[in-house]
């Protein structure tokens, strides 16, 4: 069976500082890959999302970027972090072809910049 | 822009009865339809999903009503459980990698 990995669970920066969370998903093959940031009493909003390794789309203007070094590892990064940056982070994988647009999601990573 | 809408933030339902979570969308090129639960401080887990071919699904005590006229769609638990006490998202997929989502609705199920 499949399983997503993400690390840290929880995450205190200073602004100013650097960031990188990993995701890592099990079971599976060329899987898309998203990442998503829940902000306090929203929904879920897409950040970037990525089909093959190397092959990244951003969604939004932001101070993040990721990578997808290997097939089933994705990283979200900032090489300064900012007050608004903190937030739940979850990553995301879904089945290439099919039912593609179900996504099955990561435990998060709760981020707080201070 | 908010292009999938949970206008209720929160529905409190005893155990045993049904439960009926509300999502409104705008764009009319959505293909899929999806609903989430979510636990405090974990990810959200996949519960039901509708084409918008379909105008019902089924699976188990879940079941997703489609009214593509209305765009609007329904979550129905029954019978509703303690452990079905969480946050539930709508989300709806234009049949490409990327989902919108809802704000979400807060259920609490009372004993």
């Amino acid at each position: 069976s499949q399983t997503i990995h993400q690390w840290p669970a929880t995450l205190v920066q200073p602004v100013g500082s650097p960031l990188s969370l990993e995701c890592t998903v099990e079971g599976t093959s060329n899987p898309n890959l998203y990442w998503y940031r829940q902000a306090a009493g929203r929904g879920l909003q897409l950040l970037f999302y990525s089909v093959g390794i190397g092959q990244i789309s951003s969604e939004v203007p932001q101070n993040l970027s990721a990578s997808r070094p290997q097939d089933r590892q994705f990283i979200l990064s900032s090489k300064k972090l900012l007050l608004s940056d903190s937030g739940f982070y979850l990553c995301a994988w879904s089945v290439p072809s099919g039912r593609f647009y179900e996504q099955y999601f990561g435990p998060g990573t709760r981020l707080t910049v201070t | 822009d908010q292009q999938v809408k949970q206008n209720s933030p929160s529905l409190s339902v005893q155990e045993g009865r049904i439960s009926i979570l509300n999502c409104d969308y705008t764009n009319s090129m959505f293909d899929y339809f999806l609903w989430y639960k979510k636990y405090p401080a974990e990810g959200p887990t996949f519960l039901i999903s509708i084409s918008s071919i379909k105008d019902k699904n089924e699976d188990g005590r879940f079941t997703v009503f489609l009214n593509k006229s209305a765009k609007h769609l329904s979550l129905h638990i029954v019978p509703s459980q303690p452990g079905d006490s969480a946050v539930y998202f709508c989300a709806a997929s234009r049949n490409d990698y990327k989902l919108s989502f809802g704000a979400g609705t807060t259920v609490t199920v009372r004993a």
